[in-house]
């Protein structure tokens, strides 16, 4: 059974430019959750969703962040426009939801912007 | 004060030590608990999942809860090189509506040396 599915592995950009992350999860997850990993800060929650509806959208950090989940399959983190420190790795997480709360994670999205 | 505290590392064992690794919380409504393994550019991946007090063996690796002193441990038994990571300890206080949401500790860097 596959895991959880990000792309790109890596993206490049210069400031100002858009940048889309994308993620499929495990098949039948009812939870999917958007991370930030930096050194200096660790793991950040960004905003998660369940059923596909936004829930918490409290740790986007501004309003160049933007998330959607048009169906159960899918998820796309968008930036615009990107700065430098937007530099990070972007995980996907998904979990089962009803009664088991563990986090499955995907390879990750390492983002530069120059 | 942040709600999830784990000791950064690194933390050097030589081959075959036993490895102990350590989180402390405040919040008192956490009740799931969870361990994570990360390698150097890859997503974190789930070891140990715990529900309220108690112990949990899976092979070589035993999580323990104490909720009274609200702390939690990883041990790793007959250490090998390949367990040489960051280990992230992760907790919530349930698996609905908000409560799913993961807290995670910084994270702490073990090395095994062979």
């Amino acid at each position: 059974d596959a895991g959880v599915i990000q792309s790109p592995r890596h993206e490049v950009t210069e400031m100002g430019q858009e940048v889309t992350l994308r993620c499929k999860p495990i098949s039948g997850h009812d939870y999917l959750f958007w991370y930030r990993q930096t050194m200096m800060r660790g793991l950040e929650l960004l905003i998660y969703f369940n059923n596909n509806v936004p829930i918490d959208d409290s740790g986007m950090p501004e309003d160049r962040f933007s998330a959607k989940m048009p169906n159960a399959s899918f998820s796309t983190l968008k930036i615009q426009p990107s700065e430098p420190r937007d530099s990070a790795v972007y995980f996907c997480a998904s979990s089962p939801g009803r009664d088991r709360g563990e986090q499955y994670f995907g390879p990750g999205t390492r983002l530069t912007v120059t | 004060q942040k709600e999830v505290e784990q000791d950064p590392g690194p933390l050097s064992v030589p081959e075959g030590a036993i490895v102990s690794l350590n989180c402390t919380y405040s919040n008192s409504a956490f009740q799931y608990f969870m361990w994570y393994r990360q390698y150097s550019r890859k997503g974190p991946e789930l070891l140990m999942y715990t529900y309220s007090s108690g112990n949990k063996e899976d092979g070589r690796f035993t999580a323990q809860v104490d909720k009274s002193s609200k702390y939690i441990s990883l041990f790793i038994r007959d250490s090998q090189p390949s367990d040489s990571a960051t280990y992230l300890c992760a907790m919530s206080e349930g698996y609905g509506g908000a409560t799913n949401k993961l807290i995670f500790g910084t994270g702490t860097l073990l090395a095994v040396q062979p």
